[in-house]
């Protein structure tokens, strides 16, 4: 069974930071890794979506990476934001007709 | 559509109470999946519609929660008799999906702003 896992599960930095959001995950098999963040009381919106064969993706400020070997994703965010405060979530999928299995989350405050 | 809507955006019901929750996937994505966020928990998978094929119920708490999609594309979640337990943020996602090889393009979700359903 898929597990993920996400490290912290909360983090609070000053403006302007580089960060590292860390995902890992037990099944090494994946098909792809998304990254989404979360608002307070807001659905989901996807950031970044890695497949099994890439390494990185990049999007602005925003890069992710995927080890799968390691079973190890992780999002950086360069000069981080208040307005990047949010949950960051993390989530796996199998095969092509599969579920996602989601990571419990970083929650991540910028303070100004 | 552009996104995935999802309609109503809150409801609240009195416990007992029969609710229906709707899902508009975005146009052309065959598959469609419905997770539930209760409070302060995370993503919990519900079912997952794949074309024409069987649905995956298999995340389906207890026979009181249904769901169909007609013709491919409206989904809607049912939940029979609601309970206190029930309360929480439904989100539903699309996505392209295919069986078979040589694939191509983004196979990512996109996710609706969900229903936050309230049992009182």
């Amino acid at each position: 069974k898929q597990e993920v896992t996400q490290i912290p599960a909360a983090l609070s930095v000053p403006e302007g930071e580089n960060l590292v959001l860390n995902c890992s995950f037990t099944d090494s098999a994946i098909y792809n890794l998304q990254w989404f963040r979360q608002d307070p009381g807001k659905g989901l919106t996807s950031l970044l979506l890695i497949q099994s064969s890439q390494r990185e993706q990049t999007s602005g400020r925003l890069n992710a990476s995927l080890d799968k070997s390691s079973g190890r994703s992780t999002l950086y965010i360069a000069a981080s934001q208040p307005g990047d405060s949010a949950t960051y979530l993390c989530a796996v999928r199998m095969g092509t007709a599969s579920k996602l299995t989601f990571g419990t989350g970083t929650r991540l405050q910028v303070t100004l | 559509g552009a996104g995935v809507s999802q309609s109503p955006s809150n409801k609240v019901t009195e416990k007992g109470k029969d609710v229906e929750l709707r899902c508009d996937p975005i146009s052309g994505h065959t598959a469609l999946y419905w997770y539930r966020q209760s409070l302060g928990q995370g993503l919990e998978f519900l079912i997952y519609f794949q074309g024409n094929s069987a649905p995956d119920k298999s995340g389906l708490p207890s026979d009181r929660f249904s769901a169909e999609r007609t013709g491919g594309s409206v989904s809607t979640l049912t939940i029979q008799r609601t309970q206190q337990e029930d309360s929480a943020v439904y989100l539903c996602a699309s996505s392209l999906d295919h069986s078979g090889r040589g694939l191509k393009g983004d196979y990512g979700y996109t996710f609706g702003s969900g229903t936050r359903l309230t049992v009182v």
